[in-house]
């Protein structure tokens, strides 16, 4: 089957301009999750999706950032009011069964977002 | 203090060599280990996971962990040109009822001289 898919790979916006990260995971994986990575840095936790539950968004950095997903399939990842700060590769991966120790993340290929 | 500490490196070996990765972490709790390799440009993927004390062999990747000194290593065997990447190591712990939380470090960029 298929692997974590993301959409666009790229994206240039206007400092103050909304956007919009899609992330398809892979087909029956439960947990999807979203990660930023600036220039040169490592993985920055943003949210969390488990199945129903509520989903974790301790990583969000402001209220300009917020998601979604639908069941256990396609998750947006939206920024408002984009800022220069914001450019960054957005990672989406996806694992299958999170509450088990040895479940492995599957990221997708990112989005390269730059905010000009 | 970080939760995940690498060396950011960049760690240069000539090829043929062995290639030594270091990582702590600062949880205790924490009970999966991971390493990931990252393409410039690209994703990571995984490439070692382990969980308990020891060493774990995988072709000429070899995972050591340490419980007690909170310390997980990665050693590249026999290194190629291809094996140039940035190398994330990535800690699991719980942190509530039937969840986790995967924190990576920052990675550690290597270089394999021809």
């Amino acid at each position: 089957g298929a692997g974590v898919s993301q959409s666009p790979s790229n994206k240039v916006t206007e400092k103050g301009k909304d956007v919009e990260l899609r992330c398809d995971p892979i087909s029956g994986h439960t947990a999807l999750y979203w990660y930023r990575q600036r220039l040169g840095q490592g993985l920055e936790f943003l949210i969390y999706f488990q199945g129903n539950s509520a989903p974790d968004k301790s990583g969000l950095p402001s209220d300009r950032f917020s998601a979604e997903r639908t069941g256990e399939s396609v998750s947006t990842l939206t920024i408002q009011r984009t800022q220069q700060e914001d450019s960054a590769v957005y990672l989406c991966a996806s694992s299958l069964v999170p509450g088990v120790p040895s479940d492995t993340q599957y990221f997708g290929p990112g989005t390269r977002l730059t905010v000009l | 203090q970080k939760e995940v500490e690498q060396n950011s490196g960049p760690l240069s070996v000539p090829e043929g060599a062995i290639a030594s990765l270091n990582c702590t972490y600062s949880d205790r709790g924490s009970q999966s280990f991971f390493w990931y390799r990252q393409y410039s440009g690209k994703s990571p993927e995984l490439i070692m996971s382990i969980y308990s004390n020891g060493d774990k062999e995988d072709g000429r990747f070899t995972a050591q962990l340490n419980k007690a000194s909170q310390y997980v290593s990665l050693l590249i065997r026999d290194s190629q040109p291809s094996d140039s990447a940035t190398y994330l190591c990535a800690v699991k712990c719980w942190y509530r009822s039937n969840d986790y939380k995967l924190s990576f470090g920052a990675g550690t960029t290597v270089t394999v001289r021809a």
